[in-house]
């Protein structure tokens, strides 16, 4: 079936970064923008960032320019997101999300999502 | 930047009430780009509604979204025991963004 399976939970001292998969299996990975939201404990989706199917163009939220970076392996249909000098407030739930178009391209959605990967910033 | 604000911020009903979700944006909103996800605790969120009204597959007919502009809603006909949950509203515009979410809980 169609999902993302991402990497285990992260433990990580400020300043370090840190790298987290997400593999796609049940679909065409080249074929589909992906996207990566974050959720802090308690609180609400954060957009983080964008990358094309082809892995050419990405596009950051203004919040995380300089220190995030999306990447993906078509070969191994794996997505990734790599946030370097953690502090404490990204402490969160990072979640991968595929790009979808429905209803002959009327419609955008985010249809599937991975699991989530926790990363835990502490000293 | 598109900034969406949701209320109320909790939601507090009993099963079988009518539960009305709003979503407010600060600049017009296609309806294109409006979408609703619905979230349990610790689950990836999920796709309820997409184009402010359509259901995705497989969502009860019991959920509905509608609205235009920069007002939406999703109401639930009839809370079920397994709607308790936090519900987001999302826009898909240069700078895509979430609602802060408002929490059906029971009541």
């Amino acid at each position: 079936q169609v999902q993302l399976v991402q990497s285990g939970a992260e433990v990580k001292k400020p300043g370090a970064s840190v790298k987290i998969s997400c593999k796609a299996s049940g679909y065409t990975f080249s074929d589909y923008y992906m996207h990566w939201v974050r959720q802090a404990p308690g609180q609400g989706l954060e957009w983080m960032g964008i990358i094309n199917p082809s892995g050419v163009s990405r596009s950051y939220a203004q919040k995380f320019q300089g220190r995030v970076t999306m990447t993906r392996d078509t070969s191994t249909s794996t997505l990734y997101m790599e946030l370097s000098s953690l502090r404490s407030e990204d402490t969160a739930v990072y979640f991968c999300a595929r790009l979808n178009y429905y209803d002959t391209s009327n419609y955008v959605v985010f249809d599937i999502w991975g699991q989530g990967t926790m990363v835990t910033v502490s000293s | 930047e598109i900034v969406l604000t949701q209320s109320p911020g909790t939601l507090s009903l009993s099963p079988g009430e009518r539960a009305t979700l709003s979503c407010r944006a600060s600049q017009s909103v296609s309806i294109r780009f409006l979408s609703w996800y619905q979230q349990k605790p610790g689950q990836a969120p999920r796709l309820l509604i997409y184009g402010a009204s359509n259901r995705a597959t497989g969502i009860p007919d019991r959920f509905s979204g509608s609205g235009s502009g920069t007002d939406f809603a999703l109401t639930i006909g009839r809370v079920e025991p397994e709607d308790f949950a936090v519900y987001y509203c999302h826009q898909y515009g240069s700078s895509p963004a979430f609602g802060g979410g408002t929490k059906v809980e029971i009541k």
